[in-house]
């Protein structure tokens, strides 16, 4: 079974900071992928990023990016330049190659984007 | 649709009845999941359905819970003799099988029960 740790509940930046949210797993798989899910309070879940763990090369996504450590199992979440409308919840997931099983979430952290 | 429609947007009930709710996926996607969130929680995983495979149950919390999928179309998840622990958003998600991981939600149904 994987886990996914997010350890920073809450977390509180001023607007145009750079602010990182970490997440860790656990899994024996070697093929995978990961994913960075927000929640504004909207409620609608969204896609933030994916990674493949095959790629070496982190992903990025115009003001996201991500730091994969594929040894220390580590997979952070940068947002440069933040923006009063990336006040949400962050969920971290982690998929099996395959995905026959789904994904697995983080308890997420809750980002807060101060004017 | 153009995304993952969810009904009823909001549930207010009775401690003992049975509720349904309603899924209606991204046409075309073969994978459907139910989550929970309790308020200020992240989610947890209820069921999971790939195309014609039996369903992946070990998230159920327990036997009043249930969910059905007919084909690759709508789903509904029925809670039998609610209690007030039920009260949670109840989200649904699609994915594409070629697509990996990458979750279209709805909007959640939210479910208060008295």
């Amino acid at each position: 079974a994987q886990t996914v740790t997010q350890s920073q509940p809450e977390m509180s930046v001023q607007e145009a900071e750079t602010v990182t949210l970490s997440c860790t797993y656990d899994t024996s798989e070697s093929n995978y992928y990961l994913f960075w899910y927000k929640q504004p309070p909207s409620r609608q879940m969204i896609l933030v990023i994916r990674q493949e763990a095959y790629k070496q090369q982190n992903a990025t996504e115009n003001r996201f990016s991500v730091n994969f450590q594929k040894a220390a199992k580590s997979f952070s979440l940068k947002i440069s330049d933040s923006q009063l409308g990336d006040t949400a919840m962050y969920f971290c997931a982690f998929e099996a190659g395959g995905g026959a099983d789904g994904l697995t979430f983080g308890k997420g952290t809750h980002l807060i984007i101060q004017p | 649709g153009a995304g993952v429609s969810q009904s009823p947007s909001n549930k207010v009930t009775e401690k003992g009845k049975d509720v349904e709710l309603r899924c209606d996926p991204i046409s075309g996607h073969t994978a459907l999941y139910w989550y929970r969130q309790r308020l200020g929680q992240g989610l947890e995983f209820l069921i999971y359905f790939q195309g014609n495979s039996a369903p992946d149950k070990s998230g159920l919390p327990s036997d009043r819970f249930s969910a059905e999928r007919t084909g690759e179309s709508v789903s509904t998840l029925t809670i039998q003799r609610t209690q007030q622990e039920d009260s949670a958003v109840y989200l649904c998600a699609s994915s594409a099988r070629w697509n990996t991981g990458e979750l279209f939600f709805g909007e959640g149904s939210r479910l208060t029960v008295l």
